[in-house]
């Protein structure tokens, strides 16, 4: 199993602004996802955070927006930049077990964002 | 093309009510893997169950139940007995293969309110 935690919980913030997201797993994992769920919404892959390379974005995400940090096993950060109120929703950390994608993900508590 | 429906959007019973939650997907591999999770107002995913393509047998967890049909792609969810504590938001995800990668689709999710 994968305990993940995530910083902050919750946050308020102004539009135009930049908040980061850290995401913190108990286990080295090679990959890790990251979700954004908007208000009464399913989640939607924003992108795969590999350590050492790019990440890989999904349509419709860029990287100048939603830049990613991975700089170990352990660890990653997603950076919400300019914000604006259609960036208000929960982000999700998640990593795979060691089945990958046969198997389970295992998710963080989620950071709200609140943009006003 | 992959794709989950759940085309329940909220559901309201009364408690100890049974209630079951559609699931129907779409994909073109035959191997494939089937989750549900819940999503209670905490905000925390829930992983409740995974259940591979080869695997049709039904199975029963507590007050929880699974019915998987490949002949009509469904993999619907039952509560027996329902509880307020199992309102929540569930969603049904499905992962498959795509060229190497998994990927992992999740359903729009279905609202549950169980009334005392």
């Amino acid at each position: 199993s994968a305990v993940i935690s995530q910083k902050p919980s919750r946050d308020i913030c102004q539009r135009g602004t930049s908040l980061t997201i850290q995401c913190q797993v108990d286990s080295q994992v090679t990959m890790m996802f990251w979700y954004r769920q908007q208000p009464g919404q399913s989640l939607t892959l924003i992108a795969t955070a590999n350590q050492g390379s790019e990440a890989t974005y999904e349509s419709g995400f860029v990287i100048d927006k939603f830049p990613i940090s991975r700089p170990n096993l352990t660890f990653s950060t997603l950076t919400v930049s300019n914000m604006s109120p259609e960036d208000s929703s929960i982000y999700l950390c998640s990593v795979e077990g060691p089945d990958r994608g046969r198997g389970r993900k295992y998710f963080g508590p989620g950071t709200r964002l609140t943009v006003t | 093309a992959q794709k989950v429906t759940q085309a329940q959007t909220e559901i309201s019973v009364v408690e100890k009510e049974d209630v079951t939650l559609d699931c129907v997907y779409e994909t073109r591999d035959t191997t494939y893997y089937l989750f549900w999770y819940k999503q209670p107002p905490s905000g925390e995913l829930v992983f409740l169950i995974r259940r591979n393509s080869f695997d049709e047998q039904n199975e029963i967890s507590g007050r929880y139940s699974w019915n998987f049909q490949k002949s009509t792609s469904s993999f619907n969810f039952t509560i027996t007995a329902s509880q307020v504590v199992d309102s929540a938001v569930y969603f049904c995800a499905l992962s498959e293969a795509d060229s190497g990668t998994y990927k992992y689709i999740f359903g729009t999710g279905t609202r549950l309110k169980v009334l005392a």
